[in-house]
């Protein structure tokens, strides 16, 4: 069993659409939680960051933390096609955002105009 | 300009080939890391470096190496003894346990 698992898709919705994405992982030791969006070919870039259990939103995006069911969320309201991309979950024991992340495989979201 | 830099955007490499990925940073970072990343699989950590003259191996360090001589680069080369080098190889820095900054990649194929 992998540590972090994330459905690949690919998720195809219409415009306006509220996304969910989702990730579960195994390692209850885990405490930092990130969201990367990762356009085609292109390098990914840091979206969401979540301490611990709880909600943060930022703009048209909300990142849920359950630490309790081991389960982390994005929700994208009122997707654009612009937000077509991979969006990857990343996770971490240690304190800070460095290189030793977990991340899961990415899913990939078509938003349709 | 700011930024990591990934060079080439595209290589190929034939049986028995050592190969190097290029990555520069003007970002002043001190950390700096490669990701491996096959379809399916998500990034996967090869190595890392935090200083200049040192470097730690990832999860999948077997048929890489790395060296860093200065604090603004960070080089890949994929020997022969890696197998199955096909795939999309990202750099990234960071300021000591900050956020990972990445490069736009490198895509490496099998001749």
């Amino acid at each position: 069993q992998k540590e972090v698992e994330q459905d690949p898709g690919p998720l195809s919705v219409p415009e306006g659409a509220i996304v969910s994405l989702n990730c579960t992982y195994s390692n209850s030791a885990f405490q930092y939680f990130m969201w990367y969006r990762q356009y085609s070919r292109k390098g990914p870039e840091l979206l969401m960051y979540t301490y611990s259990s709880g909600n943060k939103e930022d703009g048209r995006f909300t990142a849920q933390v359950d630490k309790s069911s081991k389960y982390i969320s994005l929700f994208i309201r009122d997707s654009q096609p612009s937000d077509s991309a991979t969006y990857l979950c990343a996770m971490s024991d240690q304190g800070n955002q460095g290189g030793k992340l977990i991340f899961g495989q990415g899913t990939e979201l078509s938003v349709k105009p | 300009d700011g930024g990591i830099t990934q060079s080439p955007k595209y290589l190929f490499r034939k049986e028995g080939q050592n190969v190097t990925l290029s990555c520069e940073q003007n970002l002043n970072h001190d950390a700096m890391y490669w990701y491996r990343q096959d379809p399916g699989q998500g990034l996967r950590l090869i190595y890392y470096s935090q200083i200049v003259n040192d470097f730690q191996k990832g999860d999948i360090a077997e048929g890489y190496s790395v060296s860093r001589e200065k604090k603004e680069s960070f080089p890949l080369t994929v020997t022969s003894a890696q197998k199955n080098p096909t795939a999309f190889y990202l750099c990234a820095s960071s300021p000591l346990n900050e956020k990972l900054f990445f490069g736009s990649g490198t895509q490496l194929s099998v001749l």
